[in-house]
């Protein structure tokens, strides 16, 4: 089946430390996106990257990097420069085109830090 | 600015009922919206979406609609059933400043269907 995997489910850190968010796809996009999501909020755009090699900060970046070394990977590290961590991330993935394609998400990893 | 607003945080309708979800966008140059539904916990799925050159598009059981000139678009959810609650996003599919694009999302409507 094709899709969008994220690993873990649930990830709980102590303050100070780094944690990195695996987002897998196998759907050939070349675009993928990380999203956070804060209780009874709407999804605010972290990084988004449109090709290998390549990614742009979107609303929400500081405290976040990421990296996409593979078409098909684009993992999230959450650093401890980031003060409120704790949220719900969500990681998607689109076609890129002449015309706009809708995202497809990811379960979503739930991460608590305390 | 770009943003993308909903007239109600939540919708509480019985089962079998219609539902009308709305939402009020802002940038006059967004040419791509799309709903989607979240259950608690899960990652958002698409439902449906609609290009800015039409007003209505139809799916099952749903009707999305797009009013230009008063930058507003609608998801009409017929004959609600209980496995329709959830919370309703619309998102808007924007140009940033480096030309790339991105959907800008509004916070939500949360669906209650009552038997």
């Amino acid at each position: 089946d094709g899709g969008i995997t994220q690993s873990p489910k649930y990830l709980f850190r102590k303050e100070g430390q780094n944690v990195t968010l695996s987002c897998e796809q196998n759907l050939n996009h070349d675009a993928m996106y990380w999203y956070r999501q804060d209780p009874g909020q709407g999804l605010r755009l972290i990084y988004y990257s449109q090709i290998v090699n390549d990614f742009q900060k979107g609303d929400i970046a500081e405290g976040y990097s990421v990296s996409r070394e593979k078409k098909e990977s684009f993992p999230l590290t959450v650093t401890s420069a980031q003060k409120n961590p704790t949220a719900f991330y969500l990681c998607a993935s689109t076609m890129t085109g002449l015309t706009p394609y809708e995202q497809y998400f990811g379960p979503g990893t739930r991460l608590t830090v305390t | 600015g770009e943003s993308v607003g909903l007239h109600l945080p939540t919708l509480s309708v019985q089962e079998g009922d219609n539902s009308i979800i709305n939402c009020a966008y802002s940038n006059s140059a967004s040419d791509y919206f799309i709903w989607y539904k979240q259950e608690s916990g899960k990652g958002p799925q698409f439902i449906i979406d609609i290009r800015s050159n039409m007003d209505k598009r139809q799916g099952q059981r749903v009707t999305v609609l797009l009013n230009k000139t008063v930058k507003h678009l609608s998801l009409q959810i017929a004959a609600t059933q209980p496995g329709d609650s959830a919370v309703y996003f619309c998102a808007e599919n924007t140009l940033t400043q480096g030309g790339s694009e991105k959907l800008v999302f509004g916070k939500g409507t949360k669906l209650t269907v009552n038997p």
